[in-house]
C-alpha cells in the first residue's frame, strides 16, 4: 500500500538557519506529493505540492522537488524564522485520497 | 468567517456515550473527509464522501459512522465512545479539480475538535 516516511522531530534550529525535513514515499504509479503545515491550535494548510517527477513546489521560501528515482520529496528553506515553528506533514495522493506521514515538529528559536 | 467549521471544538465524554461531531463548509466543495490525529501517528483517514450519496471507509473506520446530510454538511458519530478514541478530529474538504490542475485535490481543513473519552 501507500506510505510516507518523515524524519522524526523535533527539529530545533536557530533563526536564519537552513532547514531540511526529509520525506520518502512508497506508492504504486505516479502519486502527487504535498507538504502541509499545522500551526499551534490550527488545522492543516497546504504549503506546497508537486504533481509529477522533477517538479519543484515552492511557497513562502520553502521548496521541495519531486525525485522519482529516490522516491523523495524533501522540504527545504534557506533561512527559517521563528514564525515557521509548526508541525510539517508530507503527504501523497493516489486515487483521490491523501496518505500522510507522521509529521515533523519544527522549533525555531530567536 | 471560516470556510470549514467544526462543532464542538472541545468535548469531554464518558465511555459508552454516543457522540456526534459536525462539520460544515461554505466552499461549495463536493468532497469531504474525516481524519483523526494522534501524537506520533500523523493523520489517519476515517471516512470520506465524494458527494451526497457517496460514503467510503478510510483506513480506520471501525467504531465510527458518518452521515452526509447535504453537500455542505458531514457528521461523524461515535456510537459508543471508548478511551482509545481520544484524539484530535479534523474535517477537510476538496473539490474535484482537474487532474494536474492548480487546485487538484487540495484539501482545506477545519480547526479541529479535541475529543476526550474518560
Amino acid at each position: 500500500g501507500n506510505s510516507v516516511t518523515q524524519m522524526e522531530g523535533p527539529v530545533t534550529l536557530s533563526e536564519e538557519a537552513f532547514l531540511t525535513i526529509n520525506c520518502t514515499y512508497t506508492a504504486t504509479g505516479y502519486p502527487s506529493l504535498f507538504w502541509y503545515v499545522q500551526y499551534p491550535g490550527e488545522g492543516l494548510q497546504l504549503l506546497l505540492k508537486a504533481t509529477k517527477a522533477d517538479d519543484k513546489g515552492s511557497n513562502k521560501g520553502f521548496e521541495a522537488t519531486y525525485r522519482k528515482e529516490t522516491t523523495s520529496f524533501h522540504l527545504e528553506k534557506g533561512s527559517v524564522q521563528v514564525s515557521d515553528s509548526a508541525v510539517y506533514f508530507c503527504a501523497l495522493r493516489r486515487y483521490s485520497t491523501l496518505t500522510f506521514g507522521k509529521g515533523t515538529m519544527l522549533l525555531v528559536s530567536p | 468567517d471560516a470556510d470549514v467549521t467544526q462543532t464542538p471544538r472541545n468535548r469531554i465524554t464518558k465511555t459508552g456515550k454516543r457522540i456526534m461531531l459536525e462539520c460544515s463548509q461554505t466552499k461549495g466543495h463536493d468532497r469531504m473527509y474525516w481524519y483523526r490525529q494522534d501524537p506520533g501517528l500523523g493523520l489517519r483517514l476515517i471516512y470520506y464522501s465524494f458527494d451526497v450519496k457517496d460514503i467510503n471507509k478510510g483506513e480506520i473506520s471501525d467504531g465510527y459512522s458518518v452521515s452526509r446530510q447535504a453537500q455542505a454538511k458531514f457528521s461523524l458519530s461515535l456510537e459508543s465512545a471508548i478511551p482509545n478514541q481520544t484524539a484530535l478530529y479534523f474535517c477537510a474538504t476538496s473539490d474535484r479539480g482537474l487532474a494536474g490542475g492548480p487546485r487538484e485535490n487540495e484539501q482545506f481543513f477545519g480547526p479541529g475538535t479535541r475529543l476526550t473519552v474518560l
